[in-house]
């Protein structure tokens, strides 16, 4: 049993799509990360939330504490987006990740 | 982009071998931590420290150890390599528990035990 559930596994878009990848789960957090890994597997970190909204370029990230959910939007999808997401909860002080959504932008 | 190394990136051993990964970090981060990514499953925790000399145990430890001797290296051993260790392994760090703090990535070393 996993206690981090991301959908879906997999999406295609269009150049210029508006996308959103959602993680739900299961315990109490303090915290929800979101992670970007490239096709050559590095993982860099795009937002750390604990409530609310956070915006960096294109990239949204809302998190409804309260339902145990979290989406992650990326307005005007471009190529370069091609990657995994990972969403990553702290119940305690350690991540616990979702398997990932695979994300390819056709051109 | 963090400075943290992992050496080597691709390693292939039999059966049986003693293995040992190295995270290398120039951040000075107090926390430094070990996963394995195997398909069908999200990252999963094998080791952590939180400190020169202080160390714990993650959900899939067994099989492996770990040694900080120095802030900046953390190591993963297979003492006895077997088929199911097979997997890419990633070392992190990070300044604080990632609790309220984001953490950052080595690139990843593929282990593969045949």
């Amino acid at each position: 049993k996993n206690e981090v559930e991301q959908s879906p596994q997999n999406l295609t878009a269009q150049e210029g799509e508006f996308i959103t990848i959602n993680c739900s789960y299961s315990v109490g957090i303090s915290a929800l990360h979101w992670l970007q890994q490239h096709p050559g597997g590095g993982i860099v970190s795009l937002f750390m939330l604990s409530s609310g909204k956070k915006k960096h370029g294109r990239l949204i990230a809302t998190i409804n504490i309260q339902e145990k959910h979290s989406s992650l939007h990326i307005t005007a999808s471009h190529p370069r987006d091609s990657a995994v997401y990972i969403c990553a909860v702290v119940p305690g002080n350690q991540f616990y990740f979702g398997t990932g959504t695979s994300l390819t932008v056709i051109p | 982009d963090a400075g943290i190394t992992q050496s080597p990136r691709h390693k292939v051993t039999e059966t049986g071998t003693p293995v040992t990964l190295r995270c290398h970090q120039t951040e000075n981060h107090r926390y430094m931590y070990w996963y394995r990514q195997d398909p069908g499953h999200g990252l999963r925790l094998i080791h952590y420290s939180y400190g020169v000399k202080d160390t714990d145990k993650g959900e899939v430890s067994d099989g492996y150890s770990v040694s900080r001797s120095k802030t900046e290296d953390f190591l993963l051993t297979l003492e006895s390599a077997t088929s199911s260790q097979t997997s890419v392994y990633f070392c992190a760090i990070s300044e604080r528990p990632v609790l309220n703090t984001e953490a950052f990535f080595g690139q990843g070393t593929r282990l593969t035990v045949v």
